[in-house]
């Protein structure tokens, strides 16, 4: 069975330029998360989908942050304008659903110059 | 204080030797508990879930303890390859916690 998909696996932007990651679940996983991890520290929830539904947005920095999940499976998150804050791991991971354990994808290793 | 809280280490243990690690958690709430392991510049993996009555995986056996609010790890005859950040991750049904994970290197 295919794990989480993610691409691309690196990227480097200079500031102020937009950046987007992708993200494909597991099959007939209904949720899926956004995850940020910086060096040493354990990831950071962005958002949590329940099929398409955003159900928790609470920690994504709206002003420059955006996701999407339209039709339920992959998903698409965003940053525009990129702040040099902004490197680090952006993980997507999976679940059955909420409470379920979660399978991670790879990530997308972002530097931002 | 921190929804999860994990000594990082690193615990530096011979190979053979049996290693424990502990994580508290502040909600009492909390509904589902996982171990992860996450070796460098990886992402994490799933260990194993974490049941109220403990379970075990080969070398590996995790325990709960709702009244003291801390789950833990203990990892018997330790390998080279046991090497790696165990995450512990809390659910409390409306935030998915991780804590900050805790460093093993085990050693020739």
């Amino acid at each position: 069975e295919a794990g989480v998909v993610q691409s691309p696996r690196y990227k480097i932007i200079e500031k102020k330029q937009p950046v987007a990651f992708w993200c494909n679940p597991i099959s007939g996983h209904n949720t899926l998360y956004w995850y940020l991890q910086n060096l040493g520290q354990g990831p950071e929830l962005l958002i949590r989908y329940e099929n398409e539904e955003a159900v928790d947005d609470s920690q994504l920095p709206k002003d420059r942050f955006s996701a999407e999940r339209l039709k339920g499976v992959d998903s698409t998150l965003k940053i525009q304008p990129a702040e040099l804050g902004d490197s680090a791991v952006y993980l997507c991971a999976s679940s059955l659903g909420t409470g379920e354990a979660q399978y991670f994808g790879p990530g997308t290793r972002l530097l931002v110059l | 204080r921190k929804e999860v809280e994990q000594d990082p280490g690193p615990f530096n243990v011979p190979e053979g030797a049996t290693v424990a690690f502990n994580c508290t958690y502040s909600n009492s709430a909390s509904q589902s508990f996982f171990w992860y392991r996450q070796d460098c510049r990886k992402e994490p993996k799933l260990l194993m879930s974490v049941y109220s009555s403990g379970n075990e995986d080969g070398r590996f056996t995790a325990q709960l303890n709702r009244a003291s609010q801390y789950i833990s790890l203990l990892i018997r005859d330790s390998k080279l390859s046991d090497s790696a950040t165990y995450l512990c991750v809390v659910n409390s049904g409306y935030a998915l916690n991780f804590g900050k994970g805790t460093s093993l290197l085990v050693t020739p």
